[in-house]
């Protein structure tokens, strides 16, 4: 069964530091990994898709990498605001697969 | 990227009475899915809605429970039924498209 672990579950820094948010998976089988950010009580808004056969993907102060030989995706947000304040989820698809598999999640809090 | 409208957005309800969430697509997606977000926790996969026939359902979760309907390509409804507080979540839908999965804004369910 895929597992998928974001580490940490909380994390808060000052304005202006870059965040670096961990993702990891037990199964290198995965066929896209796709980045969420949630806010409270809210639905989820897509950051970015990156596809098995890619290493990364960027989207202004957002870069997302993949390395399936490790098992990891990061994610990391340059700068960071306090509009960046929310949870932050990775999700993979299992290759041949439709189903996302969600990890737990870090809680940013970002201070002014 | 394709919206998807979600509502309601919030509600109280009594127990042993039932709720329908709607989700409206403004385009055709193949795959939709309904998850639920228990409290402090991450998205659990109720159900994929198929179009044209019965939706699948994980383990754990079961039709009487929560019926689903998805009369065609851009939407589909949710129903949880004769509730208890235990089933106090956000619940949200989602569709799968070439650029990954886009969400509805959730309904953050109350029961009293």
């Amino acid at each position: 069964k895929q597992e998928v672990t974001q580490i940490p579950a909380a994390l808060s820094v000052p304005e202006g530091e870059n965040l670096v948010l961990n993702c990891s998976f037990t199964d290198s089988a995965i066929y896209n990994l796709q980045w969420f950010r949630q806010d409270p009580g809210k639905g989820l808004t897509s950051l970015l898709l990156i596809q098995s056969s890619q290493r990364e993907q960027t989207s202004g102060r957002l870069n997302a990498s993949l390395d399936k030989s490790s098992g990891r995706s990061t994610l990391y947000i340059a700068a960071s605001q306090p509009g960046d304040s929310a949870t932050y989820l990775c999700a993979f698809i299992k290759a041949a697969g439709n189903k996302l598999t969600f990890g737990g999640g870090t809680r940013v809090l970002v201070k002014p | 990227s394709a919206v998807i409208s979600q509502k309601p957005s919030r509600d109280i309800c009594q127990r042993g009475t039932s709720l329908t969430i709607q989700c409206q697509v403004d385009s055709q997606v193949t795959m939709m899915f309904w998850y639920r977000q228990q409290p402090g926790q991450s998205l659990t996969l109720i159900a994929t809605a198929n179009q044209g026939s019965e939706a699948t359902y994980e383990s754990g979760f079961v039709i009487d429970k929560f019926p689903i309907s998805r009369p065609n390509l851009t939407f589909s409804t949710l129903t949880v039924s004769n509730m208890s507080p235990e089933d106090s979540s956000i619940y949200l839908c989602s569709g799968k498209f070439h650029y990954g999965y886009t969400f509805g804004s959730g309904t953050r369910l109350t029961v009293v």
